[in-house]
């Protein structure tokens, strides 16, 4: 299986500032058609995840450009700028290039 | 709009059997594969398995394949997902989540269903 490591695991960020997560996985993850086959998920507690990019760096409905993707082959990096109280929850990377589809450990951004 | 809603939680004894339902409603079921899984107390999120659109087509993480079953009723616009043989560690929320054709990514997901596993 392919292992998706996150870091850092805890986040604790000032409202207004920048956070940058990492997500670095076992194998490479771009496809012979051009595509990284990451995608990133967001949860607030309590609730169910949600979908911020897929297929690297596609961005779904209704995700601020404040959030963006980086990265390629086997490292990825998501950036949210001008951090606000509803972006805190836990974000998660997640490898889409092969079964079992398998997660990072997830990233708990905190307000300090 | 777009809904997955799940049915109510469960408290099982090891052993049993648990099968959870996923009725969608807001879009073409017959377009949308759904994947589960599901998320351990304070833990990360662990894919089961997933169904794809229009066909009976189902793919596995190896470490549940030989006890989960998953099935769609296009009729019902319902899919399903049936564990058994419940140990204690299989405790946790189960989520579905829809994709487009395929079973992954995951653009809509379902509220959860608590799953407990108590003797």
């Amino acid at each position: 299986d392919i292992v998706m490591t996150q870091s850092p695991l805890f986040l604790p960020v000032t409202p207004g500032e920048a956070a940058s997560i990492s997500c670095r996985s076992s194998q490479n993850l771009l496809d012979d058609n051009g595509y990284n086959y990451v995608d990133w998920y967001f949860q607030k507690p309590g609730q169910s995840p949600q979908l911020l990019f897929y297929l690297g760096s596609n961005r779904a409905s209704g995700v601020p450009d404040r959030l963006s993707v980086s990265g390629s082959g086997t490292d990825f990096t998501l950036k949210i700028s001008r951090l606000e109280a509803d972006d805190v929850g836990t974000y998660y990377c997640m490898q889409s290039l092969q079964t079992p589809y398998t997660f990072g450990q997830g990233t708990k951004l905190e307000i300090k | 709009q777009v809904q997955l809603l799940q049915s109510a939680a469960e408290v099982k004894k090891p052993g049993a059997s648990v099968k959870v339902s996923c009725k969608t409603s807001g879009y073409s079921f017959t377009y949308y594969g759904i994947s589960w899984l599901r998320q351990a107390p304070g833990q990360g999120l662990e894919w089961i398995g997933g169904i794809r659109a229009n066909s009976d087509e189902t793919q596995f993480a190896q470490k549940f394949e030989a006890r989960v079953t998953l099935t769609r009723d296009t009729s019902a616009n319902t899919a399903y997902m049936e564990l058994k043989n419940l140990r204690f560690d299989d405790s946790a929320v189960y989520f579905c989540a829809r994709a487009y054709l395929s079973t992954v990514p995951f653009d809509f997901w379902g509220q959860g269903t608590q799953v407990t596993v108590s003797s």
